[in-house]
């Protein structure tokens, strides 16, 4: 069975510091790997998606992640935070190139000091 | 502009009582899946849809039904309310083999 692990429940950091989220995933084949964003209120908005080919992938908003298989890590960086960034963030497997069954790791809440 | 909406945003309700919970998308998508989201738990899978008549159990499914009688509507039922479903729940849907699940804005119940 697949399941996703985000070890940090909560991180705060300063406005215009790099950010690190971690995703630990388990899959027993090629994973397929998302990050979602939460805002307060809202649902859930894709930042970015990792299939194939590049490990590094950019994604909306300034983000990006890393796939590294040898540690089955899928980590979503940010250089420099803005305060807009602050929400709830979730790592997420899917099996076969699509979002049709979705296992979401337990979500990462994000607090930016100004 | 196409969408996803459910209805309503928030609801209370009584232990025992039936509630329906609503989501209608407007992209045609094929796929349609019910989500609660719990805190430590992220967001787990309830029923999903592949289709017209199509439904399926997802992890969390015990309590809940769904039926998918045209593309635009899934509502989630909870047949018999208890307090361990106060949750967020969570509408989305994709088409076909698409890598985007779009996702409602959710609707909080509270079953007292």
């Amino acid at each position: 069975a697949q399941s996703v692990t985000q070890p940090d429940i909560h991180i705060t950091v300063s406005e215009g510091a790099s950010l690190e989220l971690r995703c630990n995933y388990s899959y027993g084949a090629t994973p397929y790997l998302f990050w979602y964003v939460q805002s307060p209120g809202q649902g859930l908005q894709l930042l970015l998606k990792y299939f194939s080919g590049d490990t590094l992938v950019q994604g909306i908003k300034g983000f990006e992640a890393e796939f590294k298989r040898s540690q089955s890590s899928f980590n979503l960086r940010k250089p420099s935070v803005h305060w807009s960034d602050a929400a709830e963030y979730f790592c997420a497997v899917g099996p076969s190139g699509s979002a049709r069954q979705l296992t979401f790791g337990s979500g990462t809440q994000l607090t930016v000091l100004p | 502009d196409a969408e996803i909406t459910q209805s309503p945003r928030h609801k209370i309700t009584e232990t025992g009582r039936q509630v329906t919970l609503a989501c209608h998308q407007t992209w045609n998508h094929n796929n349609m899946f019910w989500y609660r989201q719990d805190l430590g738990h992220g967001l787990r899978l309830i029923h999903y849809s592949y289709g017209v008549h199509d439904t399926n159990k997802g992890e969390v499914s015990d309590g809940y039904s769904v039926s998918r009688s045209n593309t635009e509507d899934l509502p989630l039922t909870l047949e018999s309310a208890a307090s361990s479903q106060t949750s967020v729940y969570f509408c989305a849907s994709t088409q076909g083999g698409s890598t985007e699940a779009f996702f409602g804005q959710g609707t909080r119940l509270t079953v007292v």
